[in-house]
């Protein structure tokens, strides 16, 4: 069984930091493109970031570009979003997700979502 | 950027069929995915390349991709599935997933 797991999430004053988690099982993380995708307090969704299975290609929401960064750990079956210069509109229940095995941009499983509140 | 528009809320009576749409300019030239989330919960993939389900999706849940409009339908609808369903595509000057609003569906 797929299972996808985040962590970091938290309170964070705006211009702040955070390093958010995702930790992968039940499937070979290695092969498959991972995903970041947000949902802000009872709004819809909103892509964040992905990462190809090799972390050859990386891209970015234009609201987060150069703010935040996207990585991974194959051996560590885990994905991480380094967030910097954090703004209230990012306040959000962030979701790991895992892309399709055809299509990096469509997301077959998600975690549980941590929430991080952006506010002084 | 590239948008796809989603009524609010859509409600239906148990058993009658429920249609959610999803409109973007020229969508039918699109793959489209939807995807449920219920209440407290993460979403969940339902449809995918406009028509297909994951395993485990019942197949009273379908999808059609024409035109400007697309359609998830929901046949023989139960109070499980109570849910904002959200529609999405690879759209865009850059190329990047593209979510609709989203629909409340309620059963009532």
């Amino acid at each position: 069984e797929v299972q996808l797991v985040e962590s970091g999430g938290g309170l964070v004053k705006p211009g702040g930091s955070l390093r958010l988690s995702c930790t992968a099982s039940g499937f070979t993380f290695s092969r498959f493109s991972m995903n970041w995708v947000r949902q802000a307090p009872r709004k819809g969704l909103e892509w964040v970031s992905s990462v190809s299975s090799t972390s050859t290609y990386i891209y970015y929401a234009d609201s987060v570009k150069g703010r935040f960064t996207i990585s991974r750990d194959n051996a560590k079956y885990s994905l991480y979003l380094e967030m910097n210069n954090l703004r209230a509109e990012d306040t959000a229940v962030y979701y790991c997700a895992r892309g399709h095995s055809s299509a990096w941009y469509i997301f077959d499983s998600w975690g549980q979502g941590t929430l991080v509140t952006v506010s002084s | 950027s590239y948008v796809l528009t989603q009524p609010p809320s859509v409600s239906v009576a148990p058993g009658e069929t429920a249609r959610v749409t999803c409109g973007g300019d020229n969508i039918g030239s699109k793959r489209v995915h939807w995807y449920q989330q219920k209440s407290g919960q993460a979403p969940a993939l339902v449809i995918y390349y406009d028509t297909d389900r994951p395993s485990g999706i019942p197949e009273r849940i379908s999808g059609a991709n024409s035109g400007n409009t697309a359609t998830l339908t929901i046949s023989r609808v139960e109070a499980g599935d109570e849910a904002d369903y959200y529609c999405q595509v690879l759209g865009g000057i850059n190329v990047h997933p593209v979510f609709g609003g989203g629909t409340r569906l309620t059963v009532l």
